[in-house]
């Protein structure tokens, strides 16, 4: 079974500061993709970043980038700089060969500081 | 701007109402997908299409009919509907759908259902 599971229910940073968002998967596919979105109160949510099992890059837009380790299972979402309106619940969510289903974490709720 | 559309934004309901939700997207994606999500939670995976077919049903309740009228557009029909299935309900779409893992799914801006 694939699982998604993020530990920081809650983080708090300064503005201009980076902020490191942690997810940790598990599957028993080969092949596999990673995302991370974001969901201000307003609701909507927003595609941030990918990263495919095979890229050997991480992943970078913008001021996000994705640390990926594949050996740790871990893709972290990295926001440099961070600004008032980076504030919103962030969710990682993989999806693996199972018809379109992306397996959501529990979620980060990121509030960044003046 | 995203390219997935859905109204009404707010809809409040009684449990004897029959209303709809609606969804379009302008990315030319071939497959579709409703969601339901409740506060500080993720969302939760109810119906998806491909090429107008229905893919995936995650054993919802029948009082949700989901209906894809063609590639660009997609209906969640709401009847008898109770309390709890008070939810924001996230419309999304992708270029395939089918398991492809580099397919992203963009979402709409959702429905704020509320059921009295």
């Amino acid at each position: 079974a694939q699982k998604i599971t993020q530990t920081q229910p809650g983080m708090f940073v300064q503005e201009k500061e980076a902020v490191t968002l942690d997810c940790t998967y598990d599957t028993s596919d080969q092949s596999y993709g990673l995302f991370w979105y974001k969901q201000p109160s307003s609701g909507e949510m927003i595609f941030l970043i990918y990263q495919g099992s095979y890229d050997e890059q991480n992943a970078t837009e913008g001021r996000y980038s994705l640390n990926f380790q594949k050996a740790r299972k871990s893709a972290n979402l990295v926001i440099s700089a961070s600004q008032l309106g980076d504030s919103a619940m962030y969710f990682c969510a993989m999806e693996g060969n199972q018809g379109g289903k992306l397996i959501f974490g529990q979620g980060t709720e990121l509030s960044v500081k003046p | 701007d995203t390219e997935v559309t859905q109204t009404p934004k707010h809809l409040v309901m009684g449990m004897t109402n029959k209303k709809s939700l609606k969804c379009e997207q302008h990315m030319g994606h071939r497959a579709m997908y409703w969601y339901k999500q409740k506060a500080k939670k993720p969302p939760e995976l109810m119906f998806v299409y491909s090429y107008e077919k229905l893919s995936i049903n995650e054993s919802v309740p029948s009082r949700f009919s989901p209906e894809c009228p063609n590639s660009s557009l997609l209906n969640l029909h709401l009847h008898a509907l109770q309390p709890e299935d008070s939810a924001l309900y996230l419309c999304a779409s992708s270029q395939v759908g089918g398991g492809t893992y580099t397919d992203t799914q963009y979402f709409g801006p959702g429905t704020r259902l509320t059921v009295l």
